[in-house]
């Protein structure tokens, strides 16, 4: 099966920019999705297909993908960006859908 | 507005069935494709189900296939998943959630989710 992995946490200042890896084999081939989670929260999505943002989605948050990582970055982060993270992808070998770890963000 | 709400939820023995399900409302079911995502408490996120928006294709994981089914009624804007055989690893917040369209299988719309509990 393919596995997403995730660093548990990162912690950041506000202000300051905030980097969430996502590792998987040959990730940079596939289209990356990343959500959000609040807790109690549905998940929220907030970045999809690499580089694309939802309608309501704040700039600060982008993304990237090449080789074997996959990056979510939010750029002057505030304390309504503590959350929990996900990266997605669609493996089509094994038809599944896979999540990433997870990675809780800490805004000091 | 664009909204997934899910009911069915509840606690059930091990080894028994729940069915789940999840009213679409404020746009066009019948044209997205549609899946199924469990939490169980305190983990992760686990997708467990697709099914296309005309209700031809379905995948599941594999840690439930075999044990459930996904289906859609795309008359009535219905999502629904049958789980039998039920575990006490299947506890979870379940939730449903549209895919963004023919151009991407991000999940753009999520529900509130629904408990449930395999205990005995």
């Amino acid at each position: 099966s393919y596995v997403l992995t995730q660093p548990p946490s990162v912690s950041v200042a506000p202000g300051q920019t905030a980097r969430i890896t996502c590792g998987g084999n040959n990730i940079g081939s596939k289209n990356v999705h990343w959500y959000q989670q609040k807790p109690g929260q549905a998940p929220v999505l907030v970045v999809y297909d690499e580089i694309d943002r939802p309608s309501g989605i704040p700039e600060r948050f982008s993304g990237s993908n090449s080789g074997n990582t996959a990056t979510l970055t939010i750029s002057r982060v505030e304390a309504g960006d503590e959350a929990d993270y996900y990266c997605q992808v669609w493996h089509i070998s094994s038809e599944n859908y896979v999540f990433g770890t997870g990675t809780k963000v800490t805004v000091l | 507005e664009m909204q997934l709400v899910e009911s069915g939820g509840g606690l059930v023995q091990p080894g028994g069935s729940l069915r789940l399900s999840c009213a679409a409302s404020g746009f066009t079911f019948s044209s997205y494709d549609m899946n199924w995502v469990r939490q169980a408490p305190g983990k992760g996120l686990e997708w467990v189900s697709y099914i296309s928006s005309g209700g031809t294709t379905v995948y599941y994981a594999d840690s439930v296939k075999g044990r459930f089914t996904i289906s859609r009624d795309n008359a009535k804007n219905s999502l629904s998943v049958q789980m039998n055989s039920l575990r006490a690893e299947d506890t979870a917040v379940y939730y449903c959630a549209r895919e963004v369209g023919p151009a991407s299988d991000a999940f753009d719309i999520w529900g509130q989710g629904t408990m449930v509990t395999v205990s005995s």
